[in-house]
């Protein structure tokens, strides 16, 4: 199985700053990685799909990067709206998916 | 506009079966190229895949999870169905239904999500 390790766990962020995401997977998953945004009491949202694709809808601000184990996902101006937490999910052995643990932003 | 709405008992008692529909609207569960999944995810905790059907029928399961699992699709009712056999506390989750394009390996449309509440 291919395990997705997100760090950090937390952070604690202020509106406007530039955030990064790491997602580390256990194996080489060539680009195969996808980025989700999850509210509270709300599914989660596709942002960004083959590590640097940005999903139709989503804000520019929002940029994925990497290939191989090594992944970000980079907020380049923090809004109000961005916190939230966020999942990796890889799917090289697709459909056979699984997630990270997720990273959940706060409000520094 | 395609959606997704879940559906089933919001409590099952333990040992018994979990069993959960998702009515897809505004397309067809037919529609080549695409997979229709299963995601739970516990109570403050993180996502799950459970299974996914392809459109061709073909199912897939997470090979870890512990309870027997099946899905399957009713094309007549444009409907898909997670049934989760012989359920403990462990199971207690928000289950999401989800639309997931082959070209993006990954789900790009979600149900709301169901929670279900596994207790005698």
């Amino acid at each position: 199985d291919i395990q997705m390790t997100q760090s950090p766990s937390s952070l604690s962020v202020s509106v406007g700053d530039r955030v990064t995401i790491t997602c580390r997977a256990s194996q080489s998953i060539s680009s195969y990685l996808n980025w989700y945004q999850q509210k509270p009491g709300k599914a989660p949202k596709l942002l960004i799909y083959a590590a640097s694709s940005l999903q139709s809808g989503v804000p520019s601000r929002f940029s994925g990067s990497g290939s191989g184990t090594d992944f970000t996902l980079t907020i380049s101006s923090l809004q109000p709206e961005d916190f939230a937490t966020y999942y990796c999910q890889q799917s090289y052995s697709t459909p056979m998916y699984t997630f990270g643990q997720g990273t959940k932003l706060e409000i520094k | 506009q395609l959606q997704l709405q879940e559906s089933g008992p919001g409590l099952v008692k333990p040992s018994e079966t979990l069993s959960l529909i998702c009515t897809v609207s505004g397309g067809s569960i037919s529609s080549s190229g695409y997979y229709w999944g299963w995601i739970r995810q516990p109570p403050g905790k993180g996502l799950e895949w459970i299974g996914s059907i392809y459109y061709s029928g073909n199912t897939y399961y997470n090979p870890s999870l512990k309870n027997p699992v099946t899905i399957s699709v009713d094309t007549s009712k444009n409907q898909f169905s997670l049934k989760l056999t012989s359920v403990t506390a462990a199971d207690t989750a928000m289950f999401y239904c989800a639309r997931g394009p082959a070209r993006i390996r990954g789900f790009d449309i979600w149900g709301q999500g169901t929670m279900v509440t596994v207790s005698s």
